[in-house]
Formats: structure tokens, sequence, C-alpha cells
């Protein structure tokens, strides 16, 4: 057990709808890091926040959003979802600002159908 | 275009063989290098490198960068069949994290 945890852990919902994804990262940790993982695409970075700020930017859509909220948990929110966005999401927390993520949560499971 | 290959793809060894997996980069503003572990469920970190030449070591496992070269290598020695699991690479750059597919390993007893 990493420490991280994350909501729901499978999601099935259809086309157009939207859906949020949550993360509690580790105690103390400040930075939060969500990624996409899908059979054709590997593992994608989509964005980083540190307390509070957003840090890095990766291949996230326009349809996605994040933010990271005061008690440092994070939620995702993914909307007018398509068939492509079924994937593992995960979440993944550190102390620091960089050097990449430390422990990554379980995986949220999304499907769309 | 930034990018993160690894190789080999994939890999079958018995119990007690050594691996080396290869990561090599081409990306702008490097900052570090990861290695981690994914076997049914969520990625493990190993190790992070930002430094070159400078070996990092844990058990059975070691890895090293070269930023002249732009590749790192992780070692595993004396394999055993709890080492089988996709090994991934990732390299931070300034604002961005690059992944590269991944060398799934298999560890036949």
């Amino acid at each position: 057990d990493s420490g991280v945890t994350q909501t729901p852990k499978h999601l099935i919902t259809a086309t157009g709808q939207r859906v949020t994804l949550r993360c509690s990262p580790r105690s103390g940790d400040l930075s939060v890091y969500w990624y996409q993982q899908s059979l054709d695409q590997g593992l994608q970075f989509l964005i980083q926040y540190y307390n509070g700020e957003e840090r890095a930017k990766g291949n996230i859509l326009e349809r996605f959003s994040a933010q990271q909220f005061p008690d440092l948990h994070s939620e995702l929110n993914l909307s007018s979802l398509e068939l492509g966005d079924s994937a593992l999401y995960f979440c993944a927390s550190s102390v620091g600002g960089s050097g990449g993520a430390g422990f990554f949560g379980p995986g949220t499971r999304l499907t769309v159908l | 275009e930034d990018k993160v290959v690894q190789s080999p793809l994939s890999l079958v060894v018995h119990e007690g063989d050594t691996v080396t997996l290869n990561c090599s980069y081409e990306v702008t503003n490097f900052r570090s290098l990861l290695w981690y572990k994914q076997e049914k469920k969520a990625p493990t970190f190993l190790f992070m490198l930002t430094s070159s030449g400078i070996e990092k070591k844990s058990g059975r496992l070691s890895s090293i960068l070269d930023k002249k070269e732009l590749f790192s290598i992780l070692n595993i020695t004396a394999t055993q069949t709890g080492d089988s699991a996709i090994y991934l690479c990732a390299v931070e750059t300034g604002n961005q994290f690059y992944f590269g597919t991944g060398t799934s390993l298999t560890v036949i007893p």
C-alpha cells in the first residue's frame, strides 16, 4: 500500500458524459501527478500540481481539467467522454515539486461505452 | 520531438540470469530519469538519476545514467520470478514527463 488513495476503483459511463476522479496523496506529500495508461498509448503524463498550483502539464486534453484543493487532495475532471478515453488513470504523489512521482495510487479504471 | 525509447521490448530469461534493460532519450531541458517497475497494478518507483556516471543500487538492481550519450541502463542480477514485470523508464524535463513503452521481463523458474 503506497498511501495514495484513489476513488472510485472502477467507473463505467457512456460517451458524452462527465466524470470526476479523486485522489488523496500520501500524508506530507505536496505534489500530485495524474497519468493515463491505455493499451495503445502506454503511460502518459497528464498534469502535476504542487501545493495547490499547477506545476507541469503534459498531454492533457482540453476536455480534461484538474485541480488540487487546500487539503491537497486532487480531482481530475473528464468531460464529453469518448470511447478512446477508456483507460486506467493513476494518481501519484511526492514530497517535492520535481523529481517525479515516488508513489502511485491503485488507479481508477474508466470504461466509456 | 521529445522521446524516450526502451529496449528490448520483451525479454525472457531463466532464474539466476543477469539482465540489462536500456533506455535512450532525446529531450530538451533534461532534469532527471526515472525507473519504475509495473506488475499487474500501479508502477513502483525504483530509481531517480540526475547525474552521469553515478550508480544507484538497491539490492540486486542497479542503474546508471550517461548524459553525454543520452541513455540509462537498469541491471538486474540473479533474477528471480518475482522480477517478472514491465520496467518503465521516464524522463522529466522542465514541465513534462515522457515515458518509454516499457520492457516486459519474464523470468522462468
